[in-house]
């Protein structure tokens, strides 16, 4: 399966534990999105990356929200002193993130990362 | 600020009616938009975008500036469409990362 993946795909944690969640996009891919979907909800943007650079950050992504991207490749998002408002689905997706006619704005998403705060 | 709407969670129909899934949206500029849909057990997938006016699986969706919509209509529903659907935008330039809206689940009855 050449598509994205995400790894945990589910995560049960107790409140106060730190949780971290691994991304590895298409390859080739230079973008790379998180969202963050609950019961009921369409996914809410939290940050993106154009290779290793993370471009934009949503308010959503208090500051014990981190995500890396270190070599352009696989991204991590990394949840510390979780809380029971943080259970979520998290969700992962890639774009070509080229410009001109090749670029139609099409996310890849991952099958996500179910996470349960205790 | 970008905000999409769906004001339907549950859209119930049978095999053969028409479907007609709303969105309406708030932008100041010019938006791209798009339609994503969920099938059970599956991950989220482009159902289609607007610049290309094209037609899936039997489902288009026209972009309505006086109105701010862009609803996705199927003249004849199967029972395979039964999917939660997202309507999606995105700015033509500037911010790339899109914003959803809270999703419709459609029922095809048989």
């Amino acid at each position: 399966d050449t598509g994205v993946s995400q790894d945990p795909r589910h995560k049960i944690t107790k409140r106060g534990q730190n949780v971290t969640f691994r991304c590895d996009p298409i390859s080739e891919h230079n973008r790379l999105y998180w969202y963050r979907q609950t019961l009921g909800q369409g996914p809410e943007f939290l940050t993106y990356f154009q290779n290793e650079a993370q471009l934009e950050k949503s308010r959503l992504l208090s500051d014990r929200f981190s995500a890396e991207r270190p070599k352009g490749s696989f991204s991590t998002l990394e949840i510390q002193r979780t809380e029971q408002g943080d259970s979520a689905m998290y969700l992962c997706a890639s774009s070509p993130g080229t410009s001109g006619p090749g670029n139609t704005g099409e996310l890849f998403f991952g099958e996500g990362s179910r996470l349960t705060v205790l | 600020a970008q905000r999409v709407t769906q004001p339907e969670k549950l859209l119930s129909v049978f095999k053969g009616a028409p479907v007609e899934l709303k969105c309406n949206y708030s932008y100041s500029g010019s938006p791209e938009l798009f339609w994503y849909v969920q099938y059970s057990r599956q991950r989220l997938q482009l159902l289609l975008r607007h610049i290309s006016r094209e037609s899936i699986k039997g489902f288009t969706a026209d972009l309505n500036k006086g109105e701010t919509s862009f609803h996705l209509k199927k003249p004849f529903a199967q029972e395979e469409d039964s999917a939660m659907y997202y309507c999606a935008l995105r700015p033509y330039t500037g911010r790339r990362a899109l914003t959803f809206g809270s999703g419709t689940r459609l029922q095809v009855q048989p």
